[in-house]
Parts: structure tokens; C-alpha cells; sequence
């Protein structure tokens, strides 16, 4: 089956600094990635949507410029968290959808960001 | 629907009974929905799916319901097992949205022997 993969699949950093977490299809090509952010006991919601090629589409409220997205091939999408604050502390996951199955996506395990 | 809510409503089931788990939706737009199953530190796992000229669809141990008239989703697990136990989550998405899901609030299933 597809398969998605995330690094890290953790993080520690201190405030100010800045994280990039990567997310690749293993096995398939993916010219749409998403990104989603999770706090404990809540659902997970979408931040942005990456296009190879092109600009991310963020969702509302959420700032690009803190939340740097870029999708340079078919197979990874990365998401840059800059100057990372407590509150940025979460479980980041994206999920990639198949050029061949446009309808189904694939989620990564999560990467759990903790800023100090 | 929003995700709204510190906890997450909790299904407590015995071993070997069948679970349902519900979800509403609030876009009359959505045509496809799915249902993922979330480990603890782990991403979703695609379960089932069904699109919105379909009312029933059966899996393996699972069913998925669909009232576009109330707008309400169910999944039922058949002969629930310990492995159940984890966060289930109901996502919509409509055709015109380049595969957006939005997700629902999520239900902790906790399998009790």
C-alpha cells in the first residue's frame, strides 16, 4: 500500500528557533500534500495545502510566513516552523494524495514538536 | 462540523459487542466522506469510505451509514476487539475543494474485556 513518511517523528528545540519537518511518499507521487496540526484530545486541522510547483494555500488564520511550506518534487513537501514559540508545541502530520487516485490520501505518522 | 471541545467523547464497549460510532456534518456541499481510526502518537488509518449517492457500505467488520438528509454519519464495528480501542474520526469532503478533508470532533472507543 501508499505509504507516507515523516522526519522527525519528534523534536525538541528552543524558543526562537526554527524546525523543518519533511513528508514523503515512498511509493507513489503526490502532487498535493497537506498539512494538518493536532493539540491533545482535539481533531486534526488543516493548515495549508501544498502544490509541487507552486505556492501553499493556507488556511485561514493560519500565517505563512511562520509556517514556511514548500513542495519542490512529486515526493516531498516540507513545513518550516520559524522562530517556534510554546504554543507552536503540537503533532504536526501531513497526508499526500496519489497522482493515479485523486481522491485518497495518504497520512504520515506525525511528527510531535516540542518547543521549550 | 468544528472542531471544537477540550475532551473527546468517550464509547466504552465490551469485547465482542458491536460498536457504533456517530458523526454530524455540517456542509450540505460535502459528497464523499471517510472514516479514519487514530492510534495514540500515531497518523490516521483509513478505515472505510463512501460517497454520497451510496446510503450503506459494508467493509470487513465495518459499515458506514449515510443520512444526507439529517446529515449524519455513522460507522459500526462488528464484533468490537481490544486492537479497536483508539480515536475515530469522520472527515467530508466536496468535490470542488481539491481534496480538502475537515475533520470531526473524534470519539475515544475504549474495549473493555
Amino acid at each position: 500500500g501508499a505509504v507516507v513518511s515523516q522526519h522527525p517523528s519528534w523534536v525538541i528545540c528552543k524558543s526562537g528557533t526554527s524546525v523543518k519537518i519533511e513528508c514523503r511518499s515512498l511509493d507513489f507521487q503526490a502532487t498535493t500534500m497537506f498539512w494538518y496540526r493536532q493539540f491533545p484530545k482535539q481533531s486534526l486541522m488543516l493548515m495549508a495545502t501544498s502544490n509541487e510547483g507552486s505556492k501553499a494555500t493556507y488556511e485561514q488564520g493560519v500565517e505563512k510566513d511562520k509556517f514556511l511550506i514548500n513542495h519542490a518534487s512529486l515526493t516531498l513537501s516540507t513545513l518550516t516552523v520559524t522562530s517556534a514559540h510554546p504554543e507552536d508545541s503540537s503533532f504536526y502530520i501531513c497526508s499526500a494524495r496519489d497522482v493515479r487516485d485523486q481522491e485518497t490520501q495518504y497520512f504520515g505518522p506525525g511528527t510531535r514538536l516540542l518547543v521549550l | 462540523g468544528e472542531n471544537v471541545g477540550l475532551h473527546l467523547p468517550t464509547l466504552s464497549v465490551q469485547e465482542g459487542d458491536n460498536s457504533i460510532i456517530n458523526c454530524a456534518y455540517s456542509n450540505s456541499a460535502s459528497d464523499y466522506f471517510i472514516w479514519y481510526k487514530q492510534e495514540s502518537g500515531k497518523g490516521p488509518q483509513f478505515i472505510i469510505d463512501i460517497r454520497s449517492n451510496m446510503d450503506k457500505r459494508q467493509g470487513q467488520r465495518v459499515t458506514v451509514l449515510l443520512n444526507k438528509t439529517v446529515k449524519h454519519l455513522s460507522l459500526q464495528i462488528a464484533a468490537t476487539q481490544p486492537g479497536d480501542s483508539a480515536v475515530y474520526f469522520c472527515a467530508e469532503s466536496e468535490t470542488d475543494s481539491w481534496g480538502k478533508l475537515q475533520f470531526g470532533a473524534g470519539t475515544q472507543v475504549v474495549v473493555t474485556p
